[in-house]
């Protein structure tokens, strides 16, 4: 069972522009959002995360927004850049759980120049 | 630091071979997991450890066992290869205060 949908598949933007991605989780009891970047041949990275206590959280250019009463969190990617090119995973976990983390199935973005 | 680190990067096996993925942090990290990740699926967890001596599984475990005997280092092994285990494999080691998890570089398994 999948707890985490994630949306979209692959994303092409343009230099400059906004990459949003979006997921939906259903286990209300979690309680820790992180986003991962993962660049080809590589291991994820930590990029961003938030806790439900908050709408909002901004890194540079990069800012999760989360909806607790509708279960949904975004990762938004201001100035586009192809070096953000990449894929990108949300994730989910409540501390109880050992923190282990839920993935949603990731989406591929290419940034074009 | 190395941060986690994993042997080997890649592994060809044909089926009914057993291996170990190997998996060390030089972090201190009391908890280390295992996930495969696969096309489309994202990453799933496969074992988990919350500190030597203890380890629990996660999402996908057949096929596959786990031991942590330091806190250092937390093998994978894969007891008979079948070929739906081929896929990647990232072992990773979280850190307790923020909750972040540090991934390895991951090992690319293919069994024939």
């Amino acid at each position: 069972q999948q707890q985490v949908k994630q949306s979209p598949q692959s994303l092409i933007v343009q230099k400059g522009g906004i990459s949003i991605i979006n997921c939906a989780y259903e286990n209300t009891a979690f309680d820790y959002f992180p986003w991962y970047q993962q660049f080809p041949g590589k291991g994820p990275a930590l990029l961003i995360a938030i806790r439900p206590d908050v709408s909002e959280k901004k890194e540079g250019r990069f800012t999760i927004s989360f909806n607790k009463s509708a279960k949904q969190f975004s990762l938004h990617i201001m100035d586009s850049q192809p070096g953000d090119s990449a894929t990108y995973f949300c994730a989910a976990s409540f501390e109880t759980s050992g923190s282990r983390l839920t993935f949603g199935e990731g989406t591929q973005l290419t940034v074009n120049p | 630091n190395a941060g986690v680190t994993q042997t080997p990067k890649f592994q060809v096996l044909k089926t009914g071979q057993s291996m170990t993925l190997q998996c060390a942090q030089d972090m201190n990290h009391e908890y280390m997991s295992w996930y495969r990740q696969d096309p489309g699926m994202g990453l799933r967890l496969i074992h988990y450890s919350v500190g030597a001596g203890i380890t629990d599984q996660g999402e996908v475990p057949n096929g596959y066992n786990v031991s942590r005997s330091t806190t250092e280092d937390f093998p994978l092994r894969l007891l008979s290869a079948a070929p739906s285990q081929t896929s990647v494999y990232f072992c990773a080691s979280r850190e307790p205060v923020r909750r972040i998890q540090f991934f390895g570089p991951g090992t690319r398994l293919t069994v024939l």
